[in-house]
């Protein structure tokens, strides 16, 4: 079946430090995949997406991306978070099905 | 000029009743969804739909229902509505395999 896992539930960091996000994928063929923020009480956004080409996408935000084919991996990076980083970040692939997510990250920026 | 607008935003029924939540987009896509979104904000896909196609993810109780009344409407149907079925439901639509764009959801209360 094709599905996207996160591993990190909750994610802790102080302004200024690195960020790296997991996430795996498990799909047979092409796949489309997605990195989404969920600002609390908010509606989903797309932080970037990769579709074919140079591996390592970037997005809004300061966010990036890299996949990374031979560990079936898409994991976003970001080198300084910042307070208002604090969110819910949603990996997610589409295959030969529907938009599928990840159980989602939440991360806590703190002063 | 809202890409992908549901509405009502917060809905809040007694156990039994029926209530629809509608969904509209205007960005012309070929795709739309509804995904569920639990208080441990696990988004779980509902359904996929397009003019030629309704994907239904077969964990969904037969209580829930699309109806598209054209390409650029699905509307949600709750039949018999459970304090299970409190939650925060999106719509989306995307093109093809593309980037999914989401409303601002509505959080379903029953009581």
């Amino acid at each position: 079946a094709q599905s996207v896992s996160q591993h990190n539930h909750h994610v802790i960091l102080s302004e200024a430090a690195s960020l790296e996000l997991g996430c795996n994928y498990s799909y047979g063929g092409t796949v489309n995949l997605f990195w989404y923020v969920q600002y609390p009480g908010q509606h989903l956004q797309l932080l970037l997406k990769y579709f074919s080409g140079d591996p390592l996408v970037k997005g809004i935000k300061g966010f990036e991306a890299e996949f990374i084919k031979s560990k079936f991996s898409f994991n976003l990076r970001k080198p300084s978070v910042q307070w208002s980083d604090t969110a819910e970040y949603f990996c997610a692939g589409a295959g030969n099905t529907p938009l599928v997510f990840g159980k989602g990250t939440r991360l806590s920026v703190i002063a | 000029d809202t890409a992908v607008s549901q509405t009502p935003k917060y809905l809040v029924t007694q156990m039994g009743n029926d209530k629809s939540i509608k969904c509209e987009q205007n960005l012309g896509h070929d795709t739309m969804y509804w995904y569920k979104q639990d208080s441990k904000k696990f988004l779980k896909i509902m359904f996929s739909y397009n003019n030629k196609e309704l994907i239904i993810n077969e964990t969904v109780p037969n209580r829930f229902s699309p109806k598209s009344p054209d390409k650029a409407h699905l509307n949600l149907h709750i039949n018999s509505l459970e304090l299970g079925d409190s939650a925060v439901y999106f719509c989306a639509s995307s093109q093809g395999r593309g980037e999914a764009f989401f409303g601002q959801g509505t959080r379903l209360t029953v009581v």
